[in-house]
């Protein structure tokens, strides 16, 4: 079964760092996301991209944070200079097409971000 | 107030009981609504949409009140592998972006 992938599962490092999450969605699939979740508190949306443009994003998106899709296969998001609260798991998902027709985004198991 | 609330929880039922879950949504424009699962330290999955008629998967049944902004989960029959958080998520139009509700923590004893 197809499935969306993410690398690194753990990542950690020092505040002001630059880190990039890597996800690789399932290929046939249009809309690609970017979620997280922070230690005991709800999933929470960051952005969407489809067509290699953003088509949302959430408050929580600003502008050290930023998406790409640098190839045919990969997605990445990139968090420009770290901050303690950064820390969380961010999942990567994709869609064959929006999900306000029903359709399912799936998840990949989500890379750990630890920021020191 | 919160855009998609339920109780946190946790459920302790035993072995083949009957557990629902209710959710309440604030946002009147929402549009399509879910239930995902999540195992702890885990990726969410769907278990299933959730339509105006109300729908049913196996032992799992789901009921939409648009009029009161609310969505319910039944497990009939639980089983052990049933233990997890059930998220409520909901769609404002017909866009992406799915806002999460906290979650109901279930745990199935034998």
């Amino acid at each position: 079964e197809p499935e969306v992938t993410q690398t690194p599962s753990h990542q950690v490092t020092q505040m002001g760092q630059e880190v990039i999450l890597r996800c690789v969605p399932i290929s046939n699939h249009l809309y690609f996301y970017w979620y997280r979740q922070i230690l005991g508190q709800k999933v929470e949306f960051l952005v969407s991209f489809y067509n290699n443009e953003i088509s949302e994003k959430s408050e929580i998106f600003d502008d050290q944070f930023s998406v790409e899709r640098p190839d045919g296969s990969n997605f990445t998001l990139k968090i420009r200079s770290t901050k303690l609260e950064d820390s969380a798991m961010y999942f990567c998902a994709s869609s064959e097409r929006l999900a306000g027709y029903s359709y399912e985004q799936y998840f990949g198991p989500g890379t750990r971000l630890t920021v020191t | 107030r919160k855009e998609v609330e339920q109780d946190p929880g946790p459920f302790n039922v035993p072995e083949g009981a009957t557990v629902a879950f209710n959710c309440t949504y604030s946002n009147s424009a929402s549009q399509s609504f879910f239930w995902y699962r999540q195992d702890c330290r885990k990726e969410p999955k769907l278990l299933m949409s959730v339509y105006s008629s109300g729908n049913e998967d196996g032992r799992f049944t789901a009921q939409l009140n648009r009029a009161s902004q609310y969505i319910s989960l039944l497990i009939r029959d639980s089983k052990l592998s049933d233990s997890a958080t059930y998220l409520c998520v909901v769609t404002h139009n017909a866009g992406n972006m799915l806002t999460f509700g906290g979650g109901t923590r279930l745990m199935v004893k034998p």
